[in-house]
């Protein structure tokens, strides 16, 4: 069964680094996503890409974020100077809604981030 | 803004019995999808029964089932004869017809006692 899949499963970083994370959405699907999920908290969206742009992104999604999807395959979310406060989970996301509009998300299984 | 509210962070079931997870969500669009999303320790989110607002009958998924009330914004999930695989954070989400964004409510921790 197609999955969407996520690397690396946990970095460690020093605060100020930059940091990539990376995933591979279901290969037909359009939409992408990446949300975050401070420690036993609310799963919070942070960005949606559609057609090689940013669709949608949060309050959270600030200038340090950045995404890409490089070469079609593969999508990526950068942090450019990390803070203690992204020490979070990152869930990337792919739907599809090709023809029939059915809203659901696939997720890979994050990406641990823990900021130092 | 469309709002999702899990009031439960913590239920207890035990193993073979039933537990029912509640949901509310707050939007004023007519046509929107309701999902129920399951996290185990294992991390990754797996989709556990989706909810389209338009139909009446309640969607049901083997031992998971809905009780979709539209008027009253509510989406509870019944998880009937209880596993140790049952184990895990349930998140509620919301989406309307054709958006873009899931939104998801804070989650609830459900325990399986053997």
């Amino acid at each position: 069964e197609p999955e969407v899949t996520q690397t690396p499963s946990h970095q460690v970083t020093q605060m100020g680094q930059e940091v990539i994370l990376r995933c591979v959405p279901i290969s037909n699907h359009l939409y992408f996503y990446w949300y975050r999920q401070i420690l036993g908290q609310k799963v919070e969206f942070l960005v949606s890409f559609y057609n090689n742009e940013i669709s949608e992104k949060s309050e959270i999604f600030d200038d340090q974020f950045s995404v890409e999807r490089p070469d079609g395959s593969n999508f990526t979310l950068k942090i450019r100077s990390t803070k203690l406060e992204d020490s979070a989970m990152y869930f990337c996301a792919s739907r599809t809604d090709r023809g029939t509009f059915t809203g659901e998300l696939f997720f890979g299984e994050g990406s641990r981030l823990t900021v130092l | 803004a469309q709002t999702v509210t899990q009031s439960q962070p913590e239920m207890s079931v035990q193993e073979a019995e039933t537990v029912t997870l509640s949901c509310t969500y707050d939007t004023s669009e007519s046509d929107y999808y309701l999902f129920w999303y399951k996290q185990p320790p294992s991390r990754q989110m797996i989709l556990v029964i989706r909810q389209e607002a338009y139909k009446q009958q309640n969607a049901t998924e083997n031992r998971f089932s809905v009780n979709f009330q539209k008027a009253a914004k509510s989406f509870s999930l019944k998880i009937s004869d209880s596993q140790l695989g049952d184990a895990a954070m349930y998140f509620c989400a919301y989406i309307r017809e054709y958006g873009n964004k899931l939104v998801f409510g804070a989650g609830t921790i459900l325990r399986v006692k053997s």
